[in-house]
């Protein structure tokens, strides 16, 4: 079955960096765009950057951008999002997300990893 | 960028009740809309994509509909398992955006 695992989660402080990483299997992840989506703790749901499925195109929430940079590894089935001068505000569960085939949305979504931005 | 709009933000409602939810988008979206289920703790839970296609193991109790601006999710018989938070979803061009969630609650 489709797995999608976040790790690289924990405490930080305001102006650090962190790497998030997302092992997928049991799907061909060369072939899928993926997503990044937060969540800030009892708030909705943001959409945070993509990744085109060979990593030629990407895009980011004005919110994280030129802070963030979204990547993939293809040989090792790995998202992975680099995230450097953290906000308290980038505090939030982090989902990675498959956009699923033939027009579909976010059909399979990682557990989450909380990053916790506080001095 | 897109805003969607979603009515109401929380809602309750008994055990066999038929629930609607509302979700605006500040310009047409076609039918570039999904809803999710989300329970707390829990990642979201794809229910309806390009605004009325069920996802694949959703029950049918559960419907979309809509197109341009407007649309709804509808649940035809509140099931117990059904009280969550709900998010629709705008997906086709960047940045994609999410409604503000209703939280359905038992009544």
């Amino acid at each position: 079955q489709v797995q999608l695992v976040e790790s690289g989660g924990g405490v930080v402080q305001p102006g650090r960096s962190l790497r998030l990483s997302c092992a997928a299997s049991a799907f061909t992840f060369s072939t899928y765009p993926m997503h990044w989506v937060r969540q800030a703790p009892g708030k909705g749901l943001e959409w945070v950057a993509f990744i085109s499925y060979d990593g030629s195109n990407k895009y980011y929430a004005d919110s994280v951008k030129g802070r963030f940079i979204i990547s993939r590894d293809n040989s090792k089935n790995t998202l992975s999002l680099q995230m450097n001068s953290l906000r308290t505000e980038d505090t939030a569960v982090y989902y990675c997300a498959r956009r699923g085939n033939w027009g579909s949305a976010y059909d399979y979504w990682g557990q989450g990893t909380l990053v916790t931005v506080s001095s | 960028d897109i805003q969607m709009t979603q009515s109401p933000s929380t809602l309750s409602a008994s055990v066999g009740d038929r629930v609607t939810i509302t979700c605006r988008a500040s310009q047409s979206i076609s039918y570039w809309l999904a809803w999710y289920q989300q329970k707390p703790g829990k990642a979201p839970n794809l229910l309806i994509y390009k605004a009325s296609t069920l996802e694949s193991g959703v029950p049918s109790r559960f419907s979309g509909s809509g197109s341009g601006t407007e649309f709804t999710l509808t649940i035809s018989s509140l099931q117990p398992d059904d009280f969550a938070s709900y998010y629709c979803q705008f997906y086709d061009s960047y940045p994609w955006t999410f409604g503000q969630g209703t939280k359905v609650e038992i009544k």
